[in-house]
């Protein structure tokens, strides 16, 4: 059965920083793993999509990595600021279904 | 582009009620699905559909209802409202040709008392 776990369960973080977020997984036969953004009363938006096949995806200050075979993601954020503060989720969907399995997310403050 | 649509915000429920959240979605996707949200659990998937009068269960399926009559749209049924059910509920969609990311409602907080 997949498990999905993401460490830290919340972070604080000074304006400026750069800061890794972690997701890892239990069962490599993944077809992508997604990052998701969750700010309070909202729904999920989708930041990075990683397929299997790929190491990592960049997209402006936002870069996430996947190592299947180790089944651990990052989302690395640079020089964070305080509209980054919001919760971050990873799933990954398995293998021949549309399924996605989510961690319990990241809840990040970055302080002015 | 209105995406997943998800009606209503939010509702309030008595234990026995019953109800339907309403989810549609307007750029063709074959599947769509319904999570639920709790404090320290993760989204969990309830029930899915692949497409049109296909449906199957999720992880967490006991007293909810589903059906798909059309590509659009995804009712989510609740039968017999408990408070266990007091939650946040979220439905998504998958296109193949959205490069397979998965796309969400805003959400829909349910209070059963």
């Amino acid at each position: 059965k997949q498990e999905v776990t993401q460490i830290p369960a919340a972070l604080s973080v000074p304006e400026g920083e750069n800061l890794v977020l972690n997701c890892s997984f239990t069962d490599s036969a993944i077809y992508n793993l997604q990052w998701f953004r969750q700010d309070p009363g909202k729904g999920l938006t989708s930041l990075l999509l990683i397929q299997s096949s790929q190491r990592e995806q960049t997209s402006g200050r936002l870069n996430a990595s996947l190592d299947k075979s180790s089944g651990r993601s990052t989302l690395y954020i640079a020089a964070s600021q305080p509209g980054d503060s919001a919760t971050y989720l990873c799933a990954v969907r398995r293998s021949g279904t549309y399924k996605y399995i989510f961690g319990t997310g990241t809840r990040l403050k970055v302080l002015a | 582009n209105a995406g997943v649509t998800q009606t209503p915000k939010f509702q309030v429920l008595k234990t026995g009620q019953s109800m339907t959240l309403q989810c549609a979605q307007d750029m063709n996707h074959e599947y769509m699905s319904w999570y639920r949200q709790d404090p320290g659990m993760g989204l969990r998937l309830i029930h899915y559909s692949v497409g049109a009068g296909i449906t199957d269960q999720g992880e967490v399926p006991n007293g909810y209802n589903v059906s798909r009559s059309t590509t659009e749209d995804f009712p989510l049924r609740l039968l017999s409202a408990a408070p266990s059910q007091t939650s946040v509920y979220f439905c998504a969609s998958i296109g193949a040709d959205s490069g397979n990311t998965i796309y969400f409602g805003e959400g829909s907080w349910l209070t059963v008392v």
